[in-house]
């Protein structure tokens, strides 16, 4: 599997924008970067995921470097609900999500 | 649609005890699968299945047994608990599971396991 490294934890202020960078100098062609966040004592939640362009949902933007080895997941106005564990995870194939240990994000009020 | 529920919410075992989690979800996806996740750890799969049928293990199968005998339910069996299987447990579906890994997972709200 194509790995992932993330900072172990960040920390925002709130309302300001968030940048969660992720390497994944490995990825193949046909992987695709997912984010999903996993808040206090709640499963994942899918957040965004993409392949080579920039993608924007209602939660947040993922930006994706013109080489593909790193992406930064941007949220753009941190509240206190936004403070959770946020995975990056390639994906390609038929290969179930493989979860490391992603960053801690905290957000001081 | 309820989603992907789990039952029980929590539950306390002694060591040798057996027993079913419950996994289920009214979307019509076809893939399920289910995962562990240790204190201050990530997820780690146990087992998975791409629809009514078909299973397959994943990275941490030992001490669990699975079946998918409906498109709907997924249970994960342990049939003697040791103290290691404490856990909390996920349950998670897809419903483009083999579209090249583009899909989108919705996971459960976990069963929270202990084991005495």
């Amino acid at each position: 599997d194509a790995k992932t490294t993330q900072p172990n934890s960040m920390e925002s202020n709130e309302e300001e924008p968030v940048h969660l960078p992720c390497n994944h100098s490995t990825i193949s062609g046909t992987d695709y970067i997912h984010w999903y966040r996993q808040l206090p004592s709640q499963g994942p939640e899918y957040v965004i995921h993409g392949l080579t362009s920039n993608v924007n949902n209602r939660m947040a933007s993922l930006a994706i470097a013109e080489d593909r080895k790193s992406s930064t997941l941007i949220l753009h106005r941190a509240t206190l609900r936004d403070a959770a564990v946020y995975y990056c995870i390639l994906r390609s194939g038929n290969t179930p999500l493989v979860f490391g240990k992603g960053t801690r994000l905290s957000v001081i009020a | 649609n309820a989603g992907v529920t789990q039952t029980p919410k929590f539950q306390v075992l002694k060591t040798g005890q057996s027993m079913t989690l419950q996994c289920a979800q009214d979307m019509n996806h076809e893939y399920m699968s289910w995962y562990r996740q240790d204190p201050g750890m990530g997820l780690r799969l146990i087992h998975y299945s791409v629809g009514a049928g078909i299973t397959d293990q994943g990275e941490v199968p030992n001490g669990y047994n699975v079946s998918r005998s409906t498109t709907e339910d997924f249970p994960l069996r342990l049939l003697s608990a040791a103290p290691s299987q404490t856990s909390v447990y996920f349950c998670a579906s897809s419903s483009e599971f083999l579209a090249g890994g583009r899909d989108t997972q919705y996971f459960g709200p976990g069963t929270r396991l202990t084991v005495l």
